[in-house]
């Protein structure tokens, strides 16, 4: 299996719902990734786990709360969001030892804010 | 500053024409450099990576790379452009001891029938 899912597909929510975005992995990798991208732009690193444990936070906002429950399974949680981070949500995994081994990207998440 | 740039945001090119998307790089010590294909909607998906030995890399889908170290550079190509390889390029890179990769801004890459 080289697949990352990602669920929902798309999301719309206003400024104070609470909700949450997940993402899964079955290949055995270590490392997993949230990313922000805006259309036609590069995704933009938010959050790194490695082994399970919080291992960079890109200064992203409280509002965003990443959490890492297994070695398979990285959601992330949102409340109070603002329309500015209407985006698509990306979630990648990849070995977390050798920075060579490339990333394994899910489809996304495309959250709006209302 | 470690960087990586695409200074194309834009290429057009004739189905079955060979195709070339650039990249040049700005990184510390030996540099992992790593091409990745987006298509509408989508998120990205890994075509090909340069990490040492032979400077060629070949990927899918029939595209490959080549490393030039003098020049700092990794383009992506292609020696006949399909209208199905239309879609959004990233190059990104990193080194041994780098916490993230780091995206080029893009290439809009655009093949006419």
């Amino acid at each position: 299996d080289t697949e990352v899912t990602q669920t929902p597909k798309h999301l719309v929510m206003g400024m104070t719902n609470k909700k949450s975005l997940k993402c899964e992995q079955h290949m055995g990798h270590r490392a997993m990734y949230w990313y922000k991208q805006k259309a036609k732009k590069p995704p933009e690193l938010m959050f790194v786990y490695s082994y399970e444990k919080l291992s960079i936070n890109e200064s992203v906002p409280s509002r965003f709360s990443p959490e890492c429950p297994n070695s398979s399974l990285l959601n992330l949680h949102l409340h109070a969001l603002q329309p500015e981070d209407s985006a698509l949500y990306l979630c990648a995994s990849s070995q977390p030892r050798d920075r060579g081994n490339e990333q394994f990207f899910g489809p996304g998440t495309r959250l709006t804010v209302l | 500053a470690q960087s990586v740039a695409q200074p194309e945001d834009q290429v057009n090119v004739a189905e079955g024409n060979p195709l070339t998307v650039k990249c040049t790089y700005s990184v510390s010590g030996n540099p992992y450099l790593f091409w990745y294909v987006q298509y509408p909607n989508r998120g990205l998906q890994f075509l090909l990576k340069y990490i040492t030995g032979d400077n060629l890399v070949k990927g899918s889908y029939g595209f490959e790379a080549e490393f030039n170290k003098s020049q700092t550079s990794f383009h992506l190509k292609k020696p006949s452009a399909l209208v199905s390889d239309s879609a959004l390029y990233f190059c990104a890179g990193t080194h041994s001891s780098a916490s993230k990769i780091i995206f080029g801004s893009g290439t809009r890459l655009s093949i006419r029938p």
